[in-house]
Parts: C-alpha cells; structure tokens; sequence
C-alpha cells in the first residue's frame, strides 16, 4: 500500500509555456500533499504544501503566481509551472502524507525548458 | 536555517561488506527523523521512521539508531548486496512552529555496491 504516482516522468517545453504536473495517492486518501524541487547535487527543497480543499502554503521564496497549487481531491495534487524559464528546470517531485509524519513519494519528474 | 548534514557523499564497497552512514540533524524542536532509500528513476521508499531518542529500527539486513540529545542517527547496511545500490536519504521534521510537519532533506549518500 502507500503508492504514489507522478505525471509526466518527464517533460521538455519551450520558454513562456506552462507545464501541469500531476500527483496522485492510489491507494490512500491524503489530504496534505506536499512539492519538491531537487537542482543537481543539492537535497530535496520543499516548495509548498497542498492542503484539499484550501489554498496552498509556499516555502520562503517560492513563487506562488509562478508555481500554482491545486489540491482539488484527496488524492490529487497538480502543480503548474507558468511561464516557465530555463532556470525553472528541475527535478520535481510530490509527496502524500498518510499518516500525521509519514510521507510517501512519486517517483518525480523531470523538467527542461529550452 | 536549519540544517541536515549527511555523511559520506558518497560510498564504494564490496558485496558482503558492512557499511554505515550517518544523519546529524537539530538536537532542538525534534519529532522525528525519516531514513528514505532511492534508487535511480524510482519513488523514494520510506525505511524507518524514528521519534524517540535511544530508538533502534530493524528490517532485514538495514538497521538505525536515534540520538536526539546529539542530533544525529545512523543507518547500518550488514553484508551488502548489489541491490542495495541506491541514494540513502535522511530528513529532519520539526516539532513545532513554522516547520511542524515538513521534511528536511540531506543531500544523500549514495552507496554502490559492487558484486
């Protein structure tokens, strides 16, 4: 039990595009959801937390016009990159939490912009 | 800021050899330290979970040990095999305040084991 999947695994987009990612717990209902963003040979950032049916919170220097949150079900989570820009390539990746700290993974996404 | 330190980087051992690795984490605002395993284009797997100092967590051929008071735990890999090649992650979660209930992560340590 406890699986989480991610949509894409990967995706390339061109700059000033916008790009959905998707997070889904198949298994399990969570109402908080969590997004990731891991730039090579650093850990893995927390961007914002997804609450079901309420707005989401941002991380300290986490855009929230350009990374939009929408936790419309209890099993999914979409994050949308706006306007994306080559700095915005990156490793993203969901979690869903299922009990009050235990935290469960996709198996993230890979973004390039060009 | 609060920060996750993981040590070594990185690690190459033989099959059959044991390994170890270590998280230092805040010894201040402590609710438990999550030890994730990685491999490459998969989910990080959730390993143990650890609230209390002193704790020690088993499953197989993996153990962990929690010193809150110090701020730091180790992840304990007896006899090696190649499938245990992977990124070993740790993370941080704070009790209370601004932090309460996020993760933060180490940088990893990635182990290769070599048959």
């Amino acid at each position: 039990g406890a699986v989480v999947s991610q949509h894409p695994s990967w995706v390339i987009c061109k700059s000033g595009t916008s790009v959905k990612i998707e997070c889904r717990s198949l298994d399990f209902q969570a109402t908080t959801m969590f997004w990731y963003r891991q730039f090579p040979k650093q850990s893995l950032m927390l961007m914002a937390t997804s609450n079901e049916g309420s707005k989401a919170t941002y991380e300290q220097g986490v855009e929230k016009d350009k990374f939009l949150i929408n936790h419309a079900s209890l099993t999914l989570s979409t994050l949308t990159v706006t306007s994306a820009h080559p700095e915005d390539s990156s490793f993203y990746i969901c979690s869903a939490q299922r009990l009050s700290y235990e935290q469960y993974f996709g198996p993230g996404t890979r973004l390039t912009v060009t | 800021i609060l920060n996750v330190e993981q040590s070594p980087q990185s690690l190459h051992v033989q099959e059959g050899d044991s390994t170890n690795f270590t998280c230092s984490f805040p010894s201040s605002n402590f609710y438990a330290l999550h030890w994730y395993r990685w491999e490459t284009a998969k989910s990080p797997e959730a390993l143990f979970v650890m609230t209390l100092n002193g704790d020690e967590k088993k499953k197989g051929r993996i153990s962990a040990t929690l010193n809150t008071k110090e701020g730091y735990s180790y992840l304990y890999i007896k006899g090696s095999q190649p499938e245990d090649s992977a990124t070993y992650l740790c993370a941080f979660m704070g009790g209370y305040g601004g932090s309460q209930g996020n993760l933060i992560f180490g940088k990893g340590t990635k182990l290769s084991v070599k048959p």
